[in-house]
């Protein structure tokens, strides 16, 4: 099992550029996230999908876009990089069950720089 | 709202110190609560949680117990090692949409 990976691990944009984040998990779960982490605000929730077909917005959707045509992959666009999106990144995977929360995996992460 | 508060960091601490970082919350209802733990340059892992009140977590050392009448789930270790620097988080599970409210994160620094 590899858990869940996240590609790449680093990545320098210019203000403008658009990418996209890779993320897979290989452990069949249900619900993905993704998150930004900044110093001294722990993590946002940018997106999340219960499902393949199915996301929704967290706490800091704008300027991201996803999609989940798989249950395994969950990639991150960024649409027109800013400053402001200057930050580490993690994807999240975990099972779903009614009532109950369980442990999030999480990817090793990606340091992206914008310029 | 659900909200999470830990105390600031970083704490720093020598090695064979006893340990505990403090985290309070705000939910309505019966949270699940979790300690992640993120060592430099990883993802965040699972260290220990609890579902219900009067619940104990426990894993490599570290122990939290879930104390619904002070709304806390505070960090506790007898005998830290320099390998337990990291940054730890608190985490409550609540509401319908199985998302984590996550605390801002304490940095641990152990000096041999």
């Amino acid at each position: 099992n590899a858990g869940v990976t996240q590609t790449p691990k680093f990545q320098v944009l210019k203000t403008g550029q658009s990418m996209t984040l890779q993320c897979a998990q290989d452990m069949n779960h249900e619900y993905m996230s993704w998150y930004r982490q900044d110093p001294g605000m722990g993590l946002r929730l940018i997106h999340y999908s219960v499902g393949a077909g199915i996301t929704d917005q967290g706490e800091v959707p704008n300027g991201y876009n996803v999609s989940r045509s798989t249950t395994e992959d969950f990639p991150l666009r960024l649409l027109s990089a800013a400053p402001s999106q200057t930050s580490v990144y993690f994807c999240a995977s975990s099972y779903q069950a009614s009532g109950t929360y369980n442990e999030q995996f999480f990817g090793p992460g990606t340091r992206l720089t914008v310029l | 709202g659900n909200s999470v508060t830990q105390m600031e960091g970083p704490v720093t601490l020598s090695e064979e110190a006893f340990l505990t970082i403090n985290c309070t919350y705000t939910a309505t209802g019966y949270p699940s609560l979790f300690w992640y733990v993120q060592y430099p340059g990883e993802g965040l892992q699972l260290l220990l949680k609890a579902t219900k009140a009067d619940d104990k977590g426990s894993n490599k050392g570290f122990e939290a117990t879930y104390r619904k009448e002070t709304t806390s789930f505070h960090l506790e270790k007898g005998s830290v090692q320099v390998s337990d620097s990291a940054v730890y988080f608190c985490a409550l599970g609540a509401g319908s949409n199985y998302q984590l409210i996550w605390g801002a994160g304490t940095k641990l620094i152990i000096k041999p």
